[in-house]
This record gives structure tokens, C-alpha cells and sequence, in this order.
């Protein structure tokens, strides 16, 4: 069964630098989102993606942070200067068609800020 | 999208069936209820959706009360790796209004016993 996958499993990272977390959505999906999760708290929706542009994005996806579909396959979340508070689970997913069709999670990039 | 009211937490025997509820009383005739689980690490799974008719697919059945106020997901044959939280959301359906986005809530942790 076609599955979302993200690499790298855990990235860390010393505060200040830039971050990618890399996903590849199920291939004939279209509608793309990142949500995070602090370790203990409730998954959070950050943003959401379809045809090239942000859909939607939520209070958390401030300036310093980014997504892209740079080559038809891939969908990315870039933080450009990570701050400590940035330490959380990052789950992509991955949605086939508008209506009322399930999205499919990846199993999450565990990001850790020194 | 309608608010959802879950247990914090159940316990059931292996082998048995978990009943897993869900209130929704401010649910609107446009919107689903979706169940995810997230078993530790791991990022969440579909595990099913539905209307307002009572759905069953290979993993668990959905039962939707007449008025749709409440429902309840069963897994009719609990095992211990069923453990996980649960997580019940209502959504609109995805179009020209909103995004697909899904809100998560605390969920219910299910703890399988032998």
C-alpha cells in the first residue's frame, strides 16, 4: 500500500540554523499539509498546500518558515533560523482529491534543537 | 468544525472488543467524523470515516447515532497492539470553504490488556 515517507527520521540541530524536513507525499495526491507535535501536547496543524501555494497556514507558521514542491514528487518544510521552541514531531501528509477523502500521515521527523 | 468530547482514557481485555465513544452534539449536516490513532512515535493513521450511515471497513467499524450527535468506533477484536490514542474529529468536507484541514484534539488512550 502507496505510504507518505519523511526523511531524516531525526534530525538535530543547533539553534539558529536552518532546518529542511523532506517528504514524499503518496504520488497521485494533490493536496499537501505539514502539522507538528511537542512531545506531550496535541498534533498541530501548520499548514496546508495544493496546486504550488499555501492553502491555509495557522498562527505557528510565522515567517520563519517556508514549504515547497520543488520537483513534482517532493514536498518540503524549511525553518530558517530554528529556535529551541522549534523541538517537536513534524508530520507531513497527503490527501488524494477535495471532498471527503482521508489524508494519509508519515511516520514524522523527530527535530531536536541544541 | 464541530468540537469533539472523548474519554481520556480506557482500558480493554485482548480479544474483546473496544468501544471507543465520541461526542459531536454541535456536528452539522456537511460534516464527517474521521477516526485516526497514533500508537507511540509513529504518526497518525486513518482508521475510518463516515456520514452519518454506520461503516465498517477491515479495522474497525463506525457506528453514527441517528442524530449524529455521538458515534462510536469499535475494534471488534482488541489486540495489544491496538494500544494507541484515538483520536475523533469532525470536518467539513473539503471544497472552495476550507482547507482539509484536520484539528486534533487529547483523544482517548486505549491500553490493551493481556
Amino acid at each position: 500500500e502507496p505510504e507518505v515517507t519523511q526523511t531524516p527520521s531525526h534530525q538535530v540541530t543547533q539553534m539558529g540554523q536552518e532546518v529542511i524536513l523532506r517528504c514524499v507525499p503518496i504520488s497521485n495526491h494533490l493536496y499537501f499539509y505539514w502539522y507538528r507535535q511537542i512531545l506531550g501536547q496535541k498534533v498541530e496543524f501548520l499548514v496546508s498546500f495544493y496546486n504550488n501555494e499555501i492553502s491555509e497556514k495557522s498562527e505557528i507558521f510565522d515567517d520563519q518558515f517556508s514549504v515547497e514542491r520543488p520537483d513534482g514528487s517532493n514536498f518540503t518544510l524549511k525553518i530558517r533560523s530554528t529556535k529551541l521552541e522549534d523541538s517537536a514531531m513534524y508530520f507531513c501528509a497527503s490527501r488524494k482529491e477535495a471532498g471527503n477523502q482521508p489524508q494519509h500521515f508519515g511516520d514524522g521527523t523527530r527535530l531536536s534543537i541544541l | 468544525d464541530a468540537k469533539t468530547t472523548q474519554p481520556p482514557s480506557m482500558d480493554c481485555a485482548e480479544g474483546r472488543a473496544a468501544n471507543l465513544p465520541c461526542n459531536h452534539s454541535t456536528i452539522s449536516g456537511n460534516e464527517y467524523v474521521y477516526w485516526y490513532r497514533q500508537i507511540h512515535s509513529q504518526g497518525p493513521q486513518y482508521i475510518i470515516h463516515g456520514l452519518k450511515n454506520n461503516e465498517t471497513n477491515e479495522m474497525a467499524s463506525l457506528i453514527i447515532t441517528e442524530d449524529r450527535k455521538s458515534s462510536t468506533l469499535i475494534l471488534p477484536h482488541a489486540t495489544l497492539r491496538d494500544t494507541a490514542v484515538y483520536y475523533c474529529i469532525v470536518r467539513a468536507q473539503h471544497g472552495s470553504s476550507n482547507t482539509g484541514k484536520l484539528i486534533f484534539g487529547q483523544g482517548t488512550t486505549l491500553q490493551v490488556k493481556p
